[in-house]
């Protein structure tokens, strides 16, 4: 049964960088699945931030494309997000998930993390 | 990439049958049978409910069903009970190599 866990700041300033990081286990980052970030601002509903393969590679939601890393810790087993240049508009809960299957991306779930952007 | 249209919300008695659609486009929705459905309860994470459009995963009661006509998707949850009362959220894989979200639908159990 695999377990995801998203750490990091809960309290970010406006125009510097979130880092986010999903711990992994009862799975591989490295061998299989693609691994997504998925956030929803308080009382608003989910939004797709992008995914990462096993292999490295990525996808993002073209509207945060511009900001939006996601990357592999295969030493940890955990994958990270850093989204820059933050606005009031970032804060929301962010949520880690793991893939199904092909094409279906959020079978498992973290718990999501709040994350404030506030000065 | 403009999110799928959902209602606000749905209502339905115990034991009766409510339905959520989810309309998209050409090039997400009407492309692909990439279709899931989640549900969330306050301040949890989203569960996976359907996927590939009518498929339930392990553990999914079976009064949870979808289909797809079109550019539309559907979420028929029949025999309605109290735990059903959440949010329910569409997803679907697009054109563009991305993924898109619903606007949502609360569901409420009257």
């Amino acid at each position: 049964q695999v377990q995801l866990q998203e750490s990091g700041p809960g309290l970010v300033k406006p125009s510097e960088t979130l880092s986010l990081t999903c711990g992994v286990s009862g799975a591989s980052v490295s061998r299989s699945n693609w691994w997504s970030w998925v956030r929803q601002p308080p009382g608003k509903g989910l939004e797709w931030i992008g995914e990462i393969s096993h292999s490295g590679s990525t996808n993002y939601n073209p509207s945060l494309k511009s900001r939006v890393t996601i990357s592999l810790d295969t030493s940890n087993n955990q994958f990270s997000l850093k989204l820059n240049s933050v606005t009031a508009a970032d804060t929301a809960v962010y949520y880690c998930a793991r893939d199904y299957t092909a094409y279906v991306p959020w079978g498992d779930w973290g718990p999501g993390t709040l994350v404030i952007v506030s000065s | 990439q403009p999110a799928l249209t959902q209602p606000a919300s749905v209502s339905g008695s115990p034991g009766q049958s409510v339905t959520i659609s989810c309309t998209g486009t050409s090039s997400d929705v009407g492309a692909y049978n990439y279709v899931s459905w989640y549900q969330q309860h306050p301040d949890k994470a989203p569960k996976f409910m359907i996927y590939e459009v009518s498929n339930r995963p392990s553990g999914v009661s079976s009064r949870f069903s979808g289909s797809k006509s079109g550019n539309t998707a559907s979420l028929t949850i029949s025999g309605l009970q109290a735990e059903d009362e959440a949010d329910y959220y569409c997803s679907s894989y697009t054109s563009a190599n991305t993924y898109v979200f619903g606007t949502g639908t609360k569901v409420t159990v009257l």
